[in-house]
């Protein structure tokens, strides 16, 4: 079965420090990933996904195969980044999104 | 930007009663969810719906649920005869086809169950 895992419940970090979110992921195939963010009293909305290999609101990830990982990175975290993040995978073909259990992220200023 | 819309808010129902809670997808995105999350855990998807059927559901979504697209707006999910563990945020969201493209979610509906 799917399954993403999130290690850390929360990440603490002053502003202007980098920033890596962890994300393991555990499927046999060929997995589409994506970050969700939660803003604090928003929905979730969509961050980015591994196909489109782009950076968002300075964020980026990679897919690594080998690893089974898509880490979220920022190089310089701001304030406005905190928030809650969850790391998200769905099976080439299907459609449901099998998410981890989030990170929180807080940038202390 | 167009946004799914969720409705309630808030629901308190009695074990044991029925609950139906309404989504409005966005209007030209043709799959639909359910997903719910329990306070303290995850998000946990429920049940997909394409062309007025489930396509995929989760082992949680068993008799006691069931989905609707009753117009040609609204989604419903509905929970026959609630259990205090039904108690959760449900998510409604939607995407214009299948898996590559990113689904968008609505506020939530908190289902409280006395």
């Amino acid at each position: 079965a799917q399954r993403v895992t999130q290690p850390e419940k929360l990440l603490s970090v002053f502003k202007g420090a980098p920033v890596e979110l962890k994300c393991n992921y555990s499927y046999s195939g060929s997995p589409e990933l994506f970050w969700y963010v939660q803003y604090s009293r928003q929905r979730l909305q969509l961050l980015l996904r591994h196909i489109s290999r782009e950076s968002i609101k300075g964020f980026t990830a990679d897919l690594n195969k080998g690893e089974t990982s898509f880490h979220l990175k920022k190089p310089f975290a701001q304030e406005e980044d905190s928030a809650m993040y969850y790391c998200a995978l769905s099976e080439t073909g299907f459609q449901k999104l099998v998410f981890g259990t989030g990170t929180r992220l807080l940038v202390s200023p | 930007e167009p946004e799914v819309t969720q409705t309630p808010s808030h629901q308190v129902t009695q074990m044991g009663q029925e609950v139906i809670l309404r989504c409005v997808p966005i209007s030209n995105h043709l799959y639909f969810y359910w997903y719910r999350q329990i306070l303290g855990q995850k998000v946990e998807f429920l049940v997909s719906f394409y062309n007025n059927e489930i396509s995929e559901k989760s082992e949680i979504f068993d008799d006691q649920f069931s989905v609707e697209r009753p117009d040609g707006s609204n989604f419903t999910l509905k929970i026959r005869s609630t259990k205090l563990e039904d108690s959760a945020m449900y998510f409604c969201a939607s995407s214009e086809s299948g898996s590559v493209q990113p689904q968008h979610f609505g506020d939530g509906t908190r289902l409280s169950i006395l």
